[in-house]
C-alpha cells in the first residue's frame, strides 16, 4: 500500500525568503507525485506533477519539485515567496498502471508567509 | 476550463438525517471521488467511479454511499448522519488514461449536530 508523509504540519516564512515542503512516500512499485495547493476557501488545484523524463519540475507561479527515487521524496520549494504563496500545500502519490487513477495524498503543510 | 461544482457550501444536519451531496462535471470525465479532508489527516478517499454505475469504495467507506446515474453527476449519501461525519467534503474528477490530474469542486462543509 502507498503512503504519503509530508514532515511539517506547519510552515512559516518571512515573505522573499525561500522556501523548503517536504514530501516522502513509500510505495512498491513506480509511482507519479503531485503537489496540489488549496487557497482559503477554495477546493485544491495541481501546482505541478512529475509522470516521466527529467526529475526537476516546475511550476509556472515559481515553484519547483523534485523527484528523488533513492530517497523516496518529492520536497516542493520556492527561492522567494510573496504573500500569495499562502495555503495549505498536499503532496500525492499515483501508482503507474492499473488502478493508477487513484491518488493517495499527505496530511497537508499550511504554509503562512509574514509580512 | 473544466468546472466542477457542488451543490452546497455549507450545510448544517441533524444525528440520523439522510443527506446527499451532489457533484457535477462539465467535462465528460470518466472519473469521479469523493474524499473527506480533516486536519492534521489530509484527504481521504471515500469512494470513486470510474463510469456511469460504476463503484468502487476507497480507503474509508464505512457510513457513505454513492450513486452515479449520469455520467456528469456523482452523489454522496449519508444514509445515517453522525457527528463523526461532521468535515469538509471535497469532490473531485478526472479523464480516464490521461495525465492523472484530478479537478476538484470548492468543497462542502458538512457539520452534523
Amino acid at each position: 500500500a502507498q503512503s504519503v508523509t509530508q514532515l511539517d504540519s506547519q510552515v512559516p516564512v518571512f515573505e522573499e525568503a525561500p522556501v523548503e515542503l517536504r514530501c516522502n512516500y513509500s510505495s512498491s512499485v513506480s509511482v507519479y507525485l503531485f503537489w496540489y495547493v488549496q487557497y482559503p476557501n477554495q477546493g485544491l488545484q495541481l501546482l505541478l506533477k512529475y509522470l516521466s523524463g527529467s526529475t526537476l519540475v516546475e511550476s509556472i507561479n515559481g515553484f519547483e519539485a523534485e523527484f528523488n527515487k533513492s530517497q523516496t521524496s518529492f520536497h516542493l520549494r520556492k527561492p522567494s515567496v510573496h504573500i500569495s504563496d499562502t495555503a495549505e500545500y498536499f503532496c500525492a502519490v499515483s501508482d503507474k498502471g492499473v488502478g493508477a487513477q487513484k491518488l493517495v495524498f499527505g496530511q497537508g503543510t499550511r504554509l503562512t508567509i509574514n509580512p | 476550463d473544466v468546472k466542477v461544482t457542488q451543490s452546497s457550501r455549507y450545510l448544517v444536519k441533524r444525528t440520523g438525517e439522510k443527506v446527499f451531496l451532489e457533484c457535477v462535471q462539465d467535462m465528460d470525465h470518466e472519473n469521479m471521488f469523493w474524499y473527506r479532508q480533516d486536519p492534521g489527516l489530509g484527504l481521504r478517499l471515500i469512494y470513486f467511479s470510474y463510469d456511469v454505475k460504476m463503484k468502487e469504495k476507497g480507503d474509508i467507506p464505512e457510513g457513505y454511499s454513492v450513486s452515479r446515474e449520469k455520467k456528469e453527476r456523482f452523489s454522496l449519501i449519508l444514509e445515517s448522519a453522525s457527528t463523526n461525519q461532521t468535515s469538509m467534503y471535497l469532490c473531485a474528477s478526472s479523464s480516464l488514461g490521461q495525465t492523472y490530474e484530478q479537478y476538484f469542486g470548492p468543497g462542502t462543509r458538512l457539520t452534523v449536530t
